[in-house]
This record gives structure tokens, sequence and C-alpha cells, in this order.
């Protein structure tokens, strides 16, 4: 199976600035198929981003995502007040599809 | 609107089984796949299966086979997941999860159920 590895495992900055979040795979994912989600605590997951780079129905343009082989990025441009949160990565392109262990974005 | 409203939080001992159920509401039922996907307490999520609503077939990850069953009820538009011989390790919060574009082998999710919690403990 494909591991997924996210980085780094805690981001801690202030609300205005700009969030990276790194996920790594094991092997070159042959598709597209690179998810990234948010969740908060208590809640279930909400979808972000799917083929590396569509925003979900809702998404604010300030998410991005790209990526390509093994190497994918989500972009938060200007982190506001309700994005701190964890943030996974999920591939789906390869059985089982499989999930990162998480980002967590926390406020500086 | 769209959404999956899953049953309540459970508690078990180790050896027993649970069954969770999920019901869909406000789209068509039968034209998306539902995943499972469980989350134990400070951790990741996990993939464990997936059921078509529309012939009722169903795929499950490698370490769930021979304890998991994917089930639906077209009629009251619902899906359930029953896990048997329960150990600890199995305590979790386990979701429903809708597939976003119709690919069996593989999806992302975008309507989720708000996860009951299972917790096994003697």
């Amino acid at each position: 199976e494909i591991v997924l590895t996210q980085s780094p495992g805690t981001l801690s900055l202030s609300p205005g600035e700009r969030a990276t979040l790194s996920c790594r795979a094991s092997r070159s994912l042959s598709s597209s198929y690179l998810a990234w989600y948010q969740q908060k605590p208590g809640q279930a997951p909400r979808l972000l981003i799917y083929g590396t780079s569509t925003r979900a129905t809702g998404i604010p343009d300030r998410f991005s995502g790209s990526g390509s082989g093994p190497d994918f990025t989500l972009t938060i441009s200007r982190l506001e007040p309700e994005d701190f949160a964890v943030y996974y990565c999920q591939q789906y392109g390869s059985s089982p599809q499989t999930f990162g262990q998480g980002t967590k974005v926390e406020i500086k | 609107q769209v959404q999956l409203v899953q049953s309540g939080a459970e508690v078990k001992k180790p050896g027993a089984s649970v069954k969770v159920s999920c019901k869909a509401s406000g789209y068509a039922f039968t034209n998306y796949y539902i995943h499972w996907v469980r989350q134990a307490p400070g951790q990741g999520l996990e993939w464990m299966g997936i059921i078509d609503p529309s012939g009722g077939g169903s795929s499950y990850e490698q370490k769930f086979q021979g304890r998991v069953t994917m089930t639906r009820d077209t009629s009251t538009s619902t899906v359930s997941m029953e896990l048997s011989s329960l150990r600890s390790d199995d305590t979790a919060v386990y979701y429903c999860a809708r597939g976003l574009s119709g690919t069996y082998s593989g999806d992302a999710f975008d309507v989720w159920g708000q996860g009951p919690m299972v917790t096994v403990s003697s």
C-alpha cells in the first residue's frame, strides 16, 4: 500500500500568514487522485481539495492544492481564525486508498 | 440538504459485534457509493471498505476481511457496517462517507456522517 507522510507534524502560525503543508507518497502516484481534508475537534473531516488541485464546493479560494509524482502541497494563502485545524491528505488512485497522519495548524 | 445521519455511540465488550447505520437523505441514494472510515482516539483516518447502494456489492480493506460486513436497505436509504470479534484496538469513531465521483476503486469523500464513537472495553 502507498504510505503518505505529511510534514510538518505541527505548524505554528499567526492569522494572516501563509501555510504550506506537504504530503509525500512512498511511491509516485500514477494519477492525480490526491485529496485534502480539514478536521476540527469533535467534527467529521471536510473535503477541501480533490484531484490534487480542484476545490470542493464552497471552499474559499485561499485554499489551493498542487503537486505531482510523490510530492503534493496544500497552501492556505492567508490564515483565517477558522482555518486552525488538522489537515489530512488522502490518495485514492491505488488500492487500498490511504491517508496521511495529519498536520496540525495551530495559532502561534 | 445532502446529509448522512449515523446511529449513536456504542459500548461493547471484547468479542462482541457492533452494527453502525448510516441514513442518507437529500440525494439519489443509489447513485453514490458509500465508504466507511474509522479514526482511533487521537489518531489518523483509516479506510475500511465500500458498498454500492445500488447492487449491494461491497469490498473491504484486507485487514478487516472476515470481520466486517456492509449492507444496504434501499427502502430506507440506509447502509450499515457490522464489525465482529471486537478488540480494544477497534475503539474508534466510525464514519460513513459518500464517494464524490462514483469511482469504485477509490474516491474522495464529499459528505460525511457525524461519526459515532464505538468503545470496546471489558
